[in-house]
């Protein structure tokens, strides 16, 4: 029973669309963050939030955007997709580091 | 910063061997360890954590035990599965509480 939840799964889309992937959590969790996973498998924050109307860009430069409205809620949007934003991203949250975070299962995104 | 390092993959082994998957660390004050399992096509999920020196991290066979004077958690599983077969990330926590830092992965086969 999954308590954080990311969709779509999959998606190919064309160069120039505008997309959003979801994430939702069910926990109650503060700290919500959006890591990129390159085919080499290391993980790139690129966007994380600890509450409400609180949003940072990650160590990895990225073009998406996020916004965090209500505390389950946590969206990441690109708004002219390319080919190089192909790739797997994944939310995670957490009510404190020291318990470790909460992954969702990804999304794999296409850009052709 | 903090940092994690892992020992690089892929590692291949036979069903039943013994597996070790280095990890060492280097982070200010008392991080909290952690390893994650990422199985193909899915997000990661938490394997095991120590929160303290000298703890003692378990689940479904595999151990890590955080060592402060070597600083190392390295992953332990007497006889390994097929089903073993992963991504696994090494993982600590910031003092803070807020971020994990990740290592950059090492890949599992288990061949039958």
């Amino acid at each position: 029973e999954a308590d954080i939840y990311q969709t779509p799964r999959y998606l190919v889309i064309g160069t120039g669309k505008k997309i959003t992937l979801e994430c939702s959590q069910t926990m109650g969790h503060d700290k919500m963050y959006w890591y990129q996973q390159d085919p080499g498998m290391e993980l790139h924050l690129i966007h994380y939030s600890y509450g409400v109307n609180s949003t940072e860009k990650g160590d990895l430069s990225s073009e998406s955007t996020v916004s965090r409205i209500r505390t389950e809620h946590f969206p990441l949007t690109l708004e002219s997709a390319r080919p190089s934003h192909t790739s797997q991203y994944l939310c995670a949250s957490s009510d404190g580091a020291v318990r470790g975070y909460t992954f969702g299962s990804g999304t794999r995104l296409t850009v052709v | 910063g903090d940092s994690v390092t892992q020992m690089e993959g892929p590692v291949t082994l036979s069903e039943e061997a013994f597996l070790t998957i280095n990890c060492t660390y280097t982070a200010t004050g008392y991080p909290s360890l952690f390893w994650y399992v990422q199985y193909p096509g899915e997000g990661l999920q938490l394997l095991l954590k120590a929160t303290k020196a000298d703890d003692k991290g378990s689940n479904k066979g595999f151990e890590a035990t955080y060592r402060k004077e070597t600083t190392s958690f390295h992953l332990e599983k007497g006889s390994v599965q097929v089903s073993d077969s992963a991504v696994y990330f090494c993982a600590l926590s910031d003092n803070a509480g807020n971020m994990l830092t990740f290592g950059g992965g090492t890949r599992l086969m288990v061949k039958p």
